[in-house]
């Protein structure tokens, strides 16, 4: 069966600091992948998605980028955090076109 | 382009009632749509999809959905809420990329 992992689970970290999360998924390949932010619990923004290794689309120009040096990982970095990067930051992926969406356990962001 | 509301911002339901959380979308072509739940500080758990066929459909924990073509409605429906089933609610339509609703928060009182 197919799973997501989501590291780390929750972070601090200050203002100007750089940031990486990492997202990987087990049990399936060439899958598409989603980075979603959610802010004051409520409605998802999408970040960025990937259907393939080396291939991100934007959604949101902002200090954040994404990158997918392997099949099944999904990385979000910035190289200065602003505050307004707080949130809980999911990832995703499907398999296909009209496939359901599933989502890791997210990783909750506090930047001070 | 697609869009997904979900015009109620917070549904209050007495346990053992029926829980109705509403839909609309706009999308072109045939719509392929989902419903979410959210627990607070978790990841979205996947309840029900419509892709084709019986416009009535059944998922996770007693929940069904029902697909209205001419009112572009797919609401999420439980004929008796639980406390447990206090959270948020997401409704999305799905193409290469999933569009959400701004989600509804449903709060079941015992």
């Amino acid at each position: 069966s197919q799973t997501i992992h989501q590291w780390p689970a929750t972070l601090v970290q200050p203002v100007g600091s750089p940031l990486s999360l990492e997202c990987t998924v087990e049990g399936t390949s060439n899958p598409n992948l989603y980075w979603y932010r959610q802010a004051a619990g409520r409605g998802l923004q999408l970040l960025f998605y990937s259907v393939g290794i080396g291939q991100i689309s934007s959604e949101v120009p902002q200090n954040l980028s994404a990158s997918r040096p392997q099949d099944r990982q999904f990385i979000l970095s910035s190289k200065k955090l602003l505050l307004s990067d707080s949130g809980f930051y999911l990832c995703a992926w499907k398999q296909g076109y009209r496939e359901t969406q599933y989502f890791g356990p997210g990783t909750r962001l506090l930047v001070l | 382009a697609q869009s997904v509301a979900q015009p109620e911002d917070q549904v209050n339901v007495a346990e053992g009632n029926p829980l109705t959380v509403k839909c609309t979308y706009s999308v072109s072509g045939n719509p392929y749509l989902f419903w979410y739940v959210q627990y607070p500080n978790r990841g979205l758990q996947f309840l029900l999809k419509y892709i084709t066929g019986d416009n009535l459909v059944k998922g996770s924990y007693g929940f069904e959905a029902e697909f209205n073509k001419s009112q572009t409605s797919f609401h999420l429906k439980k004929p008796s809420a639980l406390v447990s089933d206090s959270a948020l609610y997401f409704c999305g339509a799905a193409g290469n990329k999933l569009t959400f609703g701004g989600g509804t928060r449903v709060l079941v009182k015992p």
